[in-house]
């Protein structure tokens, strides 16, 4: 049971590249996320999608795009990469949206590490 | 503005000792209040959570404590040990306008627990 796999780990883009960050979970969560987290920084909401073929914005969508045209998958896209989206990225998925009580906890992949100069 | 706040970047304990790691929110609307712990180079991982209506939850060696009073909740680990040392985040729950849950996470405290 692997959980919630991030690839890459690493990525370094230059300013105006585009890219993709890959998610897949295998616990058969409906409920999946996208978090950044910079430096010093809270954790913050990219996007969310509560189904395939379901996704909608958190607090920092500007700069982003997702999909989820599977249970298993919830891949985050970066167009015209900036500085500014330099941070580490964390994907997420939970049974359901009562992660906030502790009964259906938020399972984190190991992040990427991205880089933009 | 930062409606979950963890004031101490870093706390240093001895091994066995009790650690001691304090949060502050703003929004009286929060039902669930949770705790994170992050390891390097991995996610966060569940600790342990408590609902508002209640004042103390308690799980092997990590009991969190909340005085809704004084919007403040705190996470104690006793006895504390080595392995206990990773950056525990505080994080925040309650339903938006739209109906949607949302959580809101403070900065985190990185632990040492020194041996």
């Amino acid at each position: 049971n692997a959980g919630v796999t991030q690839t890459p780990k690493f990525r370094i883009l230059k300013i105006g590249q585009s890219m993709t960050l890959q998610c897949a979970q295998d616990m058969n969560h409906n409920y999946m996320y996208w978090y950044r987290q910079d430096p010093g920084m809270g954790l913050k909401l990219i996007y969310y999608s509560v189904g395939a073929g379901i996704t909608d914005k958190g607090e920092v969508p500007n700069g982003y795009n997702v999909s989820r045209s599977t249970t298993e998958d919830f891949p985050l896209r970066l167009e015209l990469a900036a500085p500014s989206q330099t941070s580490v990225y964390f994907c997420a998925s939970s049974y359901s949206d009562y992660f906030g009580r502790g009964d259906s906890p938020l399972h984190f992949g190991n992040g990427t590490r991205l880089t933009v100069t | 503005d930062q409606q979950v706040k963890q004031n101490s970047p870093s706390l240093s304990v001895q091994e066995g000792r009790i650690s001691i790691l304090n949060c502050d929110y703003t929004n009286s609307m929060f039902d669930y209040f949770l705790w994170y712990k992050k390891y390097p180079a991995e996610g966060p991982t569940f600790l342990i959570s408590i609902s508002s209506i209640k004042d103390k939850n308690e799980d092997g060696r990590f009991t969190v404590f909340l005085n809704k009073s004084a919007k403040h909740l705190s996470l104690h680990i006793v006895p504390s040990q080595p392995g206990d040392s990773a950056v525990y985040f505080c994080a925040a729950s309650s339903i938006d306008a739209g109906n949607n849950r949302k959580l809101i996470w403070g900065l985190g405290t990185s632990l040492a627990v020194n041996p």
